[in-house]
């Protein structure tokens, strides 16, 4: 079983939908959590980044992430076709010698206008 | 302010050849990780690099060996390349637990 646990989608909704991402993890040791988002054939773009349980705000997108459950969400309001991009979730521990990053599989969204 | 960037920017190389890949770090950042991103998947983590010395490595092969310099540059080499070593490799910078990444070196091996 992997770490993180991410549908790969492909996702399809239509402009100006709320879109949700989600993740899943079995490491308990997890305390940052974040979200990538990647165009095709480009290096991945931090969009959120969150440490430990809560919500994290920022425009368009909320990071959810509950501890207890080892489950993580993105939430995309009012999606644009310029969001169209492969969605990767991320997690790290923290520890005195080095905080890599475990990945999911990412998800694929398409917006279509 | 310059983001992290990383050269070549695509290579192509023969099973058995050696490669170097270079990275060079957000500005204030000190920590330089790397990850191979097969197609279809998401990054697996190499090994990161502070302050010179390797801090963590992932399941990797002895033939991925890297290095970083005192201006918190970088370089990935892999030798005895395999074709499965084919993949994006991508490079990222920080200076706490947010990384950044650059845009990749895609290298493709024949």
């Amino acid at each position: 079983q992997k770490e993180v646990e991410q549908d790969p989608g492909p996702l399809s909704v239509p402009e100006g939908a709320i879109v949700s991402l989600n993740c899943t993890y079995s490491n308990s040791a997890f305390q940052y959590f974040m979200w990538y988002r990647q165009y095709s054939r480009k290096g991945p773009e931090l969009l959120m980044y969150t440490y430990s349980s809560g919500n994290k705000e920022d425009g368009r997108f909320t990071a959810q992430v509950d501890k207890s459950s080892k489950y993580i969400s993105l939430f995309i309001r009012d999606s644009q076709p310029s969001d169209s991009a492969t969605y990767l979730c991320a997690m790290s521990a923290m520890t005195g010698g080095g905080n890599k990053l475990t990945f999911g599989t990412g998800t694929q969204l398409k917006v279509e206008l | 302010d310059a983001g992290v960037t990383q050269s070549p920017t695509h290579l192509i190389k023969t099973r058995g050849q050696q490669v170097t890949l270079r990275c060079s770090p957000k500005s204030g950042h000190d920590t330089v990780s790397w990850y191979q991103q097969a197609l279809g998947q998401g990054p697996q983590f190499i090994f990161q690099y502070y302050e010179e010395e390797e801090r963590q490595r992932g399941n990797f092969p002895d033939r991925f060996s890297g290095h970083q310099f005192p201006n918190y540059s970088s370089e990935l080499n892999v030798n005895a390349l395999l074709l499965g070593d084919s993949a994006l490799y991508l490079c990222a910078s920080s200076l706490r637990q947010e990384q950044y990444f650059g845009p990749g070196t895609r290298l493709t091996v024949t």
